[in-house]
């Protein structure tokens, strides 16, 4: 089945606890995002990807990092977690132009955090 | 700083009914429109895609793009209360595209209720 997995799916930690979201895709997908979700604001890309070794900044990328070692896997890195990236968090990802289907971008089922 | 505007809502619709969702963008070079449903506490789910001017038809949902105007609209023919979530436009910015292909800004949404 073709998917994206977050996890956690939930997480309530602590300001300045760093902590990881993983988030792994099966379709060989070229791009994958982060995006936060917040009331009011809608969605915002935080980081997103085109490849392996290939990032670059969303729109809300302070305090998130990013890598994308392997083309199945981008992780969240949150490095000093602070109360104001308390949200809800999707990852995505969708194949490059030249599959023809760039319009297909599948969404993981979400990751909330509550940090204290 | 891209902006995509949607209409605020909440928008509300007897079943049976035509719902209209609009959609403006500030990038006149935007290449790329989407349509998102999100049900509340899920992900978003893409419902329909447009790249050319005109109207897009796929069942029940027809998307219009006007890029002379810069807006993009969804109409959705004999709503159904299963029709009810929030509706997000998304697009992805002008620009070269090995640059702005992994971008994509959205709109806060448009929270549609179709009553029985």
């Amino acid at each position: 089945e073709a998917q994206v997995t977050q996890n956690p799916r939930y997480l309530i930690t602590v300001t300045g606890k760093k902590l990881t979201v993983t988030c792994s895709q099966n379709m060989n997908h070229e791009y994958m995002s982060w995006y936060r979700q917040d009331p009011g604001l809608g969605l915002r890309q935080i980081y997103y990807s085109m490849n392996v070794e290939v990032t670059d900044k969303g729109d809300v990328p302070e305090g998130y990092k990013v890598s994308r070692k392997e083309k199945r896997n981008f992780p969240l890195i949150l490095e000093s977690p602070s109360p104001n990236q308390t949200s809800l968090y999707f990852c995505a990802s969708r194949p490059g132009w030249a599959s023809g289907k760039r319009e297909t971008q599948y969404f993981g089922p979400g990751t909330r955090l509550l940090v204290l | 700083q891209k902006e995509v505007e949607q209409n605020s809502g909440p928008l509300s619709v007897p079943e049976g009914a035509i719902a209209s969702l609009n959609c403006t963008y500030s990038d006149r070079g935007s290449q790329s429109f989407f349509w998102y449903r999100q049900y509340s506490g899920k992900s978003p789910e893409l419902i329909m895609f447009i790249y050319s001017n005109g109207d897009k038809e796929d069942g029940r949902f027809t998307a219009q793009l006007n890029k002379a105007s810069q807006y993009v609209s969804l109409l959705i023919r004999d709503s159904q209360p299963s029709d009810s979530a929030t509706y997000l436009c998304a697009v992805i910015p002008g620009g070269d595209r090995g640059s702005t292909l992994g971008r994509l800004y959205f709109g806060r949404g448009t929270q549609l209720t179709v009553w029985p």
